[in-house]
């Protein structure tokens, strides 16, 4: 049991350069989320999803796509990297209802680095 | 604006006392409430959580502290080992967004306990 996972660890872009992180988890949970990380900020969300094939809008979308298209898969996807984009993303899944669902398990995170 | 604050940095305690770290929230539809604990180069993980129905919620070494009219909460670790060194951040969310699970993230606190 894996937990959630995330692809690659690290990655560095050049200004203009598309790529995809991807987000796994093995857990069965309907709520899949994408964040991102920098100083003095928290954690804002991106995007996220409460089922296969289902996205929608977090607080800070813009310059970001995702796609849902199985239940334990989540990507992230940026057409044109901006240095404002450098940061460090998790993933997050969680069942989303019931007592516990509220409740977010993180991945390691992919630190990303946009020249 | 800044739905779920953690005005305290960092804060550095002695192993064996007692850590209390502290959370204030602006929206009044928070609901649930819960703590995050993050190493470097990790993902946060889990630590604790509370609903609004209740004021208190422990866990071991860990206490939330829920204060509804004040709009705050707080976590006491007790006592404070090396290992809790980490930052915790604290979230947020309310079943008022119609979908369950949409965290709000404060900033983080970063806690050294000192030998």
């Amino acid at each position: 049991n894996a937990g959630v996972t995330q692809t690659p660890k690290f990655r560095v872009l050049k200004t203009g350069q598309s790529m995809t992180l991807l987000c796994a988890q093995d857990m069965n949970h309907e709520y899949m989320y994408w964040y991102r990380q920098d100083p003095g900020m928290g954690l804002r969300l991106i995007h996220y999803s409460v089922g296969e094939g289902t996205t929608a809008k977090g607080e800070v979308p813009d310059g970001y796509n995702v796609s849902r298209l199985k239940k334990q898969n989540f990507l992230l996807g940026l057409e044109s990297a901006a240095p404002s984009q450098t940061s460090v993303y998790f993933c997050a899944s969680s069942f989303g209802v019931g007592a516990r669902g509220e409740t977010q398990y993180f991945g390691p995170g992919t630190r990303l680095l946009v020249l | 604006d800044q739905q779920v604050k953690q005005n305290s940095p960092s804060l550095s305690v002695q192993e064996g006392r007692i850590s209390i770290l502290n959370c204030d929230y602006t929206n009044s539809m928070f609901d649930y409430f819960l703590w995050y604990k993050k190493y470097p180069a990790e993902g946060p993980t889990f630590l604790i959580s509370i609903s609004s129905i209740k004021d208190k919620n422990e866990d071991g070494r860990f206490t939330v502290f829920l204060n509804k009219s004040a709009k705050h909460l707080s976590l006491h670790i007790v006592p404070s080992q090396p290992g809790d060194s980490a930052v915790y951040f604290c979230a947020a969310s309310g079943s008022y967004t119609g979908t369950a699970s949409k965290l709000t993230f404060g900033t983080g606190t970063r806690l050294q306990v000192t030998l």
